[in-house]
């Protein structure tokens, strides 16, 4: 049972849109910075969002970033079939001392 | 260009030990918070362990406590993680990453990562 709440998986055509929340607590999401991470099997996880809404150099403008309260949003637009991957959501929690993951989200892109 | 590269994993059995290292290129290692994050088959990203970059005392997630060391040596540009009493729920492929200042991971913005090294626990 991971700390952060992420929907299994999600799908769209190619073209679409997609969002995957990342639900969490006063101590972890309400309260630090949400990155974000497209993992894909046998690779390094790669940093796609940071400080809840920032890119890093080389993450094109369909993906962005949101947070509310206690919980984040990741959004990707124009869906390419290389989308395809694993998505985590990631943050300190304060009570645990720990840093903690969402369980990650699989994205079809039909 | 900044390079993480784990070694050390390898198939031992429950009660064994390892040692992992994480060998730095390209960016001041001292500056930088370390950690090792794990990910068990068919299983999500898992946090294990932080560092800062003056090497102070880590943080661990409860499961290792008291079993597992992280350290680093930034002489040599050197992350470890000294695994003791492994059990096979500590069966994993073991990842390095990097954060961007020398105190802090703002939140968890792990920025680079390594290619991970894989750490079987099985008799």
């Amino acid at each position: 049972q991971s700390v952060l709440t992420q929907p299994p998986s999600v799908s769209a055509a190619p073209g679409q849109k997609v969002t995957i929340s990342c639900s969490g607590s006063i101590s972890n999401v309400g309260r630090e910075f949400v990155s974000w991470y497209q993992h894909l099997p046998g690779t390094a996880p790669k940093l796609i969002i940071y400080d809840n809404n920032k890119r890093p150099s080389g993450i094109p403008d369909r993906f962005s970033g949101s947070k509310s309260g206690t919980s984040a949003t990741l959004g990707i637009t124009g869906l390419q079939t290389g989308d395809e991957a694993a998505y985590y959501c990631g943050t300190w929690d304060h009570s645990l001392n720990a840093g903690v993951f969402g369980g990650g989200t699989k994205l079809t892109v039909l | 260009e900044v390079q993480l590269l784990e070694s050390g994993g390898g198939l031992v059995q429950p009660g064994g030990s390892l040692r992992l290292s994480c060998v730095a290129s390209g960016f001041t290692f001292s500056d930088h918070v370390m950690n090792w994050v794990r990910q068990a088959p068919g299983k999500g990203l898992e946090w294990v362990s932080l560092i800062y970059g003056r090497a102070q005392a880590g943080h661990y997630i409860d499961p290792v406590k008291g079993r597992f060391t992280i350290s680093r040596d930034n002489s040599k540009n050197t992350l470890f993680l000294q695994m003791n009493n492994l059990r096979a729920e500590d069966t994993a492929v073991y990842y390095c990453a990097r954060c961007p200042s020398i105190d802090s991971c703002h939140g968890f913005r792990g920025d680079y990562w390594g290619q991970g090294a894989l750490v079987t626990v099985s008799s």
